[in-house]
């Protein structure tokens, strides 16, 4: 396993459209967060899941943003309606909750341009 | 919403020169409290994760420590290298669900 990966990692869209991206993290961990990170600003949390159960998502996540864990394993991030404001770096982590501290192992991001 | 905060948000210093930031976070329902160091085009690489008060940790010229009782952490840099040059994250960790919360990192520039 090469750690968490993620796809694509660039991507520019038109205003109004949908896009997804996915993140395949490493295989036993049972964690896995989505942020987003904008110019000047650290990481944003959005959502994580542990195994398929997503646990968390962030109040300031709009209903356009929908994630998913289907089998608890990869999982997929879609924006629907995509506006000028959701251009930024979308990161994946993973980790193994029960392992002391909770590391999470970060993928290289994917990032979004939306004209 | 959990605030923590990093100081600064940026320093220029001199290769050679010595530095420190801090991360302050809050000090209940703490689980434990991670530094990144993420460089430019690359993923975040973890450097510490410190869970128990009083805790010191050291990487090389690197090392950090942690007061969790007035919820605040140090990273120290000893005889700054060029190579240093990237942004420090700290991640707090919450008991129980154990959700992560980054501050927006202090960013390091190291002049040759």
């Amino acid at each position: 396993d090469t750690g968490v990966s993620q796809d694509p990692r660039h991507k520019i869209t038109k205003r109004g459209q949908n896009v997804t991206f996915r993140c395949d993290p490493i295989s036993e961990h049972n964690r896995l967060y989505w942020y987003r990170q904008t110019l000047g600003q650290g990481p944003e949390f959005l959502t994580y899941f542990q195994n398929e159960a997503q646990l968390e998502k962030s109040r300031l996540l709009s209903d356009r943003f929908s994630a998913e864990r289907p089998k608890g394993s990869f999982s997929t991030l879609e924006i629907q309606r995509t506006e000028q404001g959701d251009s930024a770096m979308y990161l994946c982590a993973s980790s193994l909750v029960l392992v002391f501290g909770n590391e999470q192992f970060f993928g290289p991001g994917t990032r979004l341009t939306v004209l | 919403i959990l605030n923590v905060e990093q100081s600064p948000q940026s320093l220029h210093v001199q290769e050679g020169d010595s530095t420190n930031f801090t991360c302050s976070f809050p000090s209940s329902n703490f689980y434990a409290l991670h530094w990144y160091r993420w460089e430019t085009a690359k993923s975040p690489e973890a450097l510490f994760v410190m869970t128990l008060n009083g805790d010191e940790k050291k990487k090389g010229r690197i090392s950090a420590t942690l007061n969790t009782k007035e919820g605040y952490s140090y990273l120290y840099i000893k005889g700054s290298q060029p190579e240093d040059s990237a942004t420090y994250l700290c991640a707090f960790t919450s008991g129980g669900y154990q959700k992560v919360t980054f501050g927006t990192g202090t960013k390091l520039q190291v002049i040759p």
